[in-house]
């Protein structure tokens, strides 16, 4: 099976601007769930989807939000984004729960905002 | 709030030595999972435990879940340079259905 993709690989934006990254989980993988790392905070969980629904979310501004489709492939969206967003945003899949089953991560995307 | 803290942040070995990270809750966990990170990769998947007291090995690593299911150990026994990344826990809560990951132990083999 193919692993967790995730696009694009690196993306440099400016201040005030907005960002889509893509997730595309393994086949049959019901979950999807964000994560932002950074040196500083480690890895902060953003939110999960499963089946379309975003089904748990973290300690993020509004600015930050998600979306699944019905093929279980996931977007993630920031907008206005600010020089703190800077970081290396992970997405993970799992069967069912990400709680409770294994997590598969991405490579993820690198984010620089200037 | 839920707090996940992993000691030591950072762990310089001799090849061949052991290495031990400590994951602490501060609420009674429902389980926990292991990760670790490579340099420039991502967080792989080494293990769940669930049960209270729980003693897993996966060769020369060892993960214990406590009898209080509050902390949790990864001991890895004579190291070797292919151990060398970032040991993460991820912690679930009983009272939340929130994954919280600790802050992280890396580990450095020096040959």
């Amino acid at each position: 099976k193919a692993g967790v993709t995730q696009t694009p690989r690196y993306l440099i934006k400016t201040r005030g601007q907005q960002v889509t990254l893509s997730c595309s989980p393994i086949s049959g993988h019901r979950s999807v769930s964000w994560y932002q790392q950074t040196p500083g905070q480690g890895l902060q969980f953003l939110f999960e989807y499963f089946s379309e629904t975003q089904r748990n979310k973290g300690n993020f501004p509004g600015r930050f939000s998600g979306r699944q489709f019905s093929n279980s492939r996931s977007e993630m969206n920031v907008s206005t984004l600010e020089l703190g967003d800077s970081a290396l945003y992970l997405c993970a899949s799992s069967l069912e729960s990400y709680s409770y089953n294994e997590q598969f991560f991405g490579p993820g995307t690198r984010l620089t905002v200037l | 709030g839920q707090q996940v803290m992993q000691i030591p942040q950072y762990q310089h070995v001799q090849e061949g030595e052991d290495f031990t990270t400590y994951c602490n809750s501060s609420t009674t966990l429902s389980n926990i999972q292991w990760y670790k990170q490579r340099p420039g990769g991502h967080p792989v998947f080494l293990i769940q435990l669930v049960k209270s007291g729980e003693v897993k090995k996966q060769k020369r690593l060892t993960f214990q879940f406590g009898e209080a299911k509050k902390n949790s150990s990864l001991h890895i026994t004579a190291t070797q340079t292919t151990d060398v990344g970032t040991y993460f826990c991820a912690a679930l809560s009983y009272n939340t259905d929130k994954l919280i990951f600790g802050t992280g132990t890396r580990l450095q083999v020096f040959p």
